[in-house]
């Protein structure tokens, strides 16, 4: 799979939206960008994914570049709640193995 | 989303002993499950993939001897930690999925060695 850059940790304003970067530059045209979150001594949690197109659910928006070498992932109104870190992962879908492989991620810390 | 359950949350044992934790998916059937290992401000270590009724693939660098895997059924999977010792303390994480599908993933159990 390919490898992932986040930036170590962010803060972000309660209320506002937090843009999170996620760089992927060797991601493969079969590869997947997943978003999961992990709130601490929780076990990660899933956000979002997508393959090329913009993706928007209930939680967040995932904007994938036209190139597919970078993403943001968009929590539109940060709380205090969405204070985790948050992993930026690509891999091929439904692959045999299935297998995660976890970055150091961005740690996201939301202040009021 | 799918529900996955680890038992026990927490264990603190006495080195030397064994411990068994448990990871249930409640409300689906789980071909394949996965183990991770985390230690303190680190991130997430993939120990092994097990998938129903066959033996579990480790992850280089761990011990299968060490760390037995049992994925009797399609919603039950046992991670076994041998004769532990205080370097195995480690928050452990299970996961499970569905013919490669999304995984979902336990609230984790912290194990603590003494």
């Amino acid at each position: 799979d390919a490898k992932t850059t986040q930036p170590p940790s962010m803060d972000c304003a309660e209320g506002r939206a937090a843009n999170l970067p996620c760089n992927h530059s060797t991601i493969s045209g079969n590869e997947y960008v997943y978003w999961y979150r992990q709130i601490h001594s929780q076990g990660p949690q899933y956000i979002i994914h997508g393959l090329k197109n913009n993706e928007t659910n209930e939680m967040a928006s995932l904007i994938i570049t036209e190139d597919r070498k970078s993403s943001t992932l968009i929590l539109p109104h940060a709380t205090l709640r969405d204070t985790a870190v948050y992993y930026c992962i690509v891999r091929v879908n439904k692959a045999a193995g299935n297998k995660l492989t976890f970055g150091g991620g961005t740690r996201v810390l939301v202040k009021p | 989303g799918a529900v996955v359950s680890q038992h026990p949350s927490r264990v603190i044992c006495k080195s030397g002993t064994s411990v068994k934790i448990e990871c249930r998916s409640l409300d689906f059937q789980a071909t394949t499950m996965f183990w991770y290992r985390q230690f303190p401000k680190q991130s997430l270590m993939l120990m092994a993939t097990s998938n129903e009724g066959s033996k579990a693939t480790y992850e280089q660098g761990v011990e299968k001897d060490k760390f037995l895997i049992n994925h009797a059924s399609l919603t039950l999977s046992t991670l076994t930690v041998t004769s532990a010792h205080p370097e195995d303390s480690s928050f452990y994480i299970c996961s499970a999925s569905l013919w490669g599908d999304e995984q979902f993933f336990g609230p984790g159990t912290r194990l603590t060695v003494l």
